[in-house]
């Protein structure tokens, strides 16, 4: 069946820092793939997708590139803020109609 | 637009007892969702409801039932709580079930069965 794996945190960057957040995926056909963000407190929000090999979703700062080849929908920003301090979902959506999550990575982002 | 609602955000309840969890969209969504969230295990998918008077079973349906009420009203019944479904429970709606769709959710409530 089809399944996301993604980084486990917590991740601890300082402000201004490079941030990767790494998943991979495996899956039948041609998925889509999302990555969601939840703040302390709040459901979980679309932060970027990506619906086709080589597309790059971007939003905010981040990004992320679908690459086929290597099964993976990294998570990218170039510069974070402690504002950007919550958990990352990797998600992927397959040709069954169903969306699976990964197991979330929190990030802290220090001062 | 509220988007998607949630009630209560709260709960607690003793085992056995049976509780309701209420959602409702308001963006004219065909498709809405129930997940559980919990520590180290990301979402599961509890029931979904792909149009209105559909409702199919996700990853962990057992010991949950759903009712599509209309198009904006989708609820999860714990019939008989037990420990192991202490959780947080989101409620999702998209504009269909395809592959592009993005998943709207609601603030999620905290359930704890002592």
């Amino acid at each position: 069946g089809n399944s996301v794996t993604q980084m486990e945190g917590p991740v601890t960057l300082s402000e201004e820092a490079f941030l990767t957040i790494n998943c991979t995926y495996t899956a039948t056909g041609y998925p889509s793939l999302f990555w969601y963000v939840q703040y302390p407190g709040e459901g979980l929000q679309l932060l970027l997708k990506a619906t086709k090999a080589d597309d790059k979703g971007s939003n905010k700062g981040f990004e992320a590139t679908y690459r086929k080849e290597t099964t993976s929908f990294h998570l990218e920003k170039g510069s974070v803020q402690v504002s950007d301090s919550a958990v990352y979902f990797c998600a992927l959506w397959g040709r069954d109609d169903k969306i699976i999550f990964g197991k979330g990575t929190r990030l802290h982002i220090l001062p | 637009n509220a988007g998607v609602t949630q009630t209560p955000k709260f709960q607690v309840l003793k085992t056995g007892q049976s509780m309701t969890l209420q959602c409702a969209q308001d963006m004219n969504h065909n498709s809405m969702y129930w997940y559980r969230q919990d520590p180290g295990m990301g979402l599961r998918l509890i029931y979904y409801s792909a149009s209105e008077g559909t409702t199919d079973k996700g990853e962990v349906p057992n010991g949950y039932n759903v009712s599509r009420l209309n198009k904006r009203e989708f609820s999860l019944r714990l019939e008989s709580a037990a420990p192991s479904q202490t959780s947080v429970y989101f409620c999702a709606s998209s504009a269909d079930t395809t592959r592009t769709d993005t998943q709207y959710f609601g603030p999620g409530t905290r359930l704890t069965v002592l």
